[in-house]
């Protein structure tokens, strides 16, 4: 019964290189969300996404940054032309319904991908 | 611009001592208050929930009271354990929004 998969762990990148973070939901789980921490702060809520849609992406910064969820395979959070400033652990959440962890609505997260920027 | 402010930032408590963090918020659009648990290098999960229609919910030694006229709720774990030992994020959302709102985190740590 695995949970939320991300990966890689760990991306170190140089500034004006690309990143890409993959998150798998939960078996079964077709509502995806993704958050960044800063360090000494809490997670902020980035984008949301539905199988082949963005639902709300007022969360993410406009320019270098976008988010996708195909029909087949993982989510995909791409950084375009990383700064310093993208260092953060970014964290993808899935939950069964698009409630978003409202109420009885689990939010299930995954571990996080450390994003270094050299 | 932090919506929901969360204190203290760490806090360090003896075994089987109490531990208190409080978190306090201006949006009164909000109504749901969950607080997460997160172990280092894992990501958060959800620990206990309170809606504003109860002013205190207790699941094991894990108890949130909430002050609606306060805008505050706060989280007590009784008899602290070293398994106890994590980060903790107070959060909330509005009634017709998915978005969480996260507090900074309190690092909590229980020596034995």
């Amino acid at each position: 019964n695995a949970g939320v998969m991300q990966n890689p762990r760990h991306l170190v990148r140089r500034r004006g290189q690309e990143a890409r973070l993959r998150c798998s939901p939960m078996k079964g789980h077709s509502h995806v969300y993704w958050y960044r921490q800063l360090p000494e702060e809490g997670l902020k809520f980035m984008v949301y996404l539905q199988k082949e849609n963005i639902i709300d992406e007022s969360g993410m910064p406009k320019e270098r940054f976008s988010a996708e969820f195909p029909k087949e395979g993982p989510s995909i959070l791409r950084i375009q032309q990383v700064v310093r400033g993208d260092s953060a652990a970014y964290f993808c959440a899935s939950s069964l319904r698009g409630t978003g962890g409202r109420t009885n609505e689990k939010l299930f997260f995954g571990s996080g991908t450390q994003l270094s920027v050299l | 611009q932090q919506q929901v402010k969360q204190s203290p930032q760490s806090l360090i408590v003896q075994k089987g001592g109490i531990s208190i963090i409080n978190c306090a918020y201006e949006n009164t659009a909000f109504d749901y208050f969950p607080w997460y648990q997160q172990f280092p290098g894992k990501g958060p999960a959800l620990l206990i929930a309170i809606r504003p229609d109860v002013s205190e919910k207790k699941e094991g030694r894990f108890t949130i009271s909430f002050n609606k006229s306060a805008k505050q709720f706060s989280l007590h774990i009784m008899d602290s354990q070293p398994g106890d030992s994590a980060t903790y994020f107070c959060a909330a959302s509005k009634v017709d929004d998915y978005k969480l709102s996260f507090g900074a985190g309190t690092t909590v740590t229980v020596r034995a």
